[in-house]
């Protein structure tokens, strides 16, 4: 299957700092990328979706300045958190979709940011 | 009601058991089904992928879809301590514009 990687695996910062989250296709071109979030022993809330070089379309509830998305080209997109805050700790996973040509839209998941927000 | 419902388990199987997944939807513009496998503090690995009903079968996995009664199944046979995990389904309308997950069933496979 596709690879997609995610960087960082892991981080913690203090409050009120920005983290970016960095999310590649590496053997495909993802026209579309989608952010998720996972509680501990919940399922995947999506976030957003991006589609390269278009603004992302952000889930209702998600604010829009606080989780910033770029998807610049087709093998990457960024996840910015600002000015995090302790609740924004969580699991933050990414996945790549490449074209729909043929019918198979399957996604392809990144092995995920652990956020810690002190 | 959500739109897709599974149960969080956990389900624990001793080694060798078929173990049996479910979902059920209540859209009926879902056309794609797919399971994933996610270990802790990992990201979600796809398993099978389906369009529409009928049965698809990879090695030990098999996944159903039975579309008249918005169910989807996915089946191990020969369930090994190396299955443990969270199996989530997924599924999508035809224009793939979002998936829409099950909350994930935990299953724990003893040696």
């Amino acid at each position: 299957g596709a690879v997609v990687s995610q960087h960082p695996s892991r981080v913690i910062c203090k409050s009120g700092t920005s983290v970016k989250i960095e999310c590649r296709s590496l053997d495909f071109q993802a026209t579309t990328m989608f952010w998720y979030r996972q509680f501990p022993k919940q399922s995947l809330m999506l976030m957003a979706t991006s589609n390269e070089g278009s603004k992302a379309t952000y889930e209702q509830g998600v604010e829009k300045d606080k989780f910033l998305i770029n998807h610049a080209s087709l093998t990457l997109s960024t996840l910015t958190v600002t000015s995090a805050h302790p609740e924004d700790s969580s699991f933050y996973i990414c996945s790549a979709r490449a074209g729909l040509v043929g019918g198979r839209g399957e996604q392809f998941f990144g092995p995920g940011t652990r956020l810690t927000v002190l | 009601q959500k739109e897709v419902e599974q149960d969080p388990g956990p389900l624990s199987v001793p080694e060798g058991a078929i173990v049996s997944l479910n979902c059920t939807y209540s859209n009926s513009a879902f056309q794609y089904f797919m399971w994933y496998r996610q270990y802790s503090r990992k990201g979600p690995e796809l398993l099978m992928y389906t369009y529409s009903s009928g049965n698809k079968e990879d090695g030990r996995f098999t996944a159903q879809v039975d579309k008249s009664s918005k169910y989807i199944s996915l089946f191990i046979r020969d369930s090994q301590p190396s299955d443990s995990a969270t199996y989530l389904c997924a599924m999508s309308a035809i224009n793939f514009n979002k998936f829409y997950f099950g909350s994930g069933t935990k299953l724990n496979v003893k040696p």
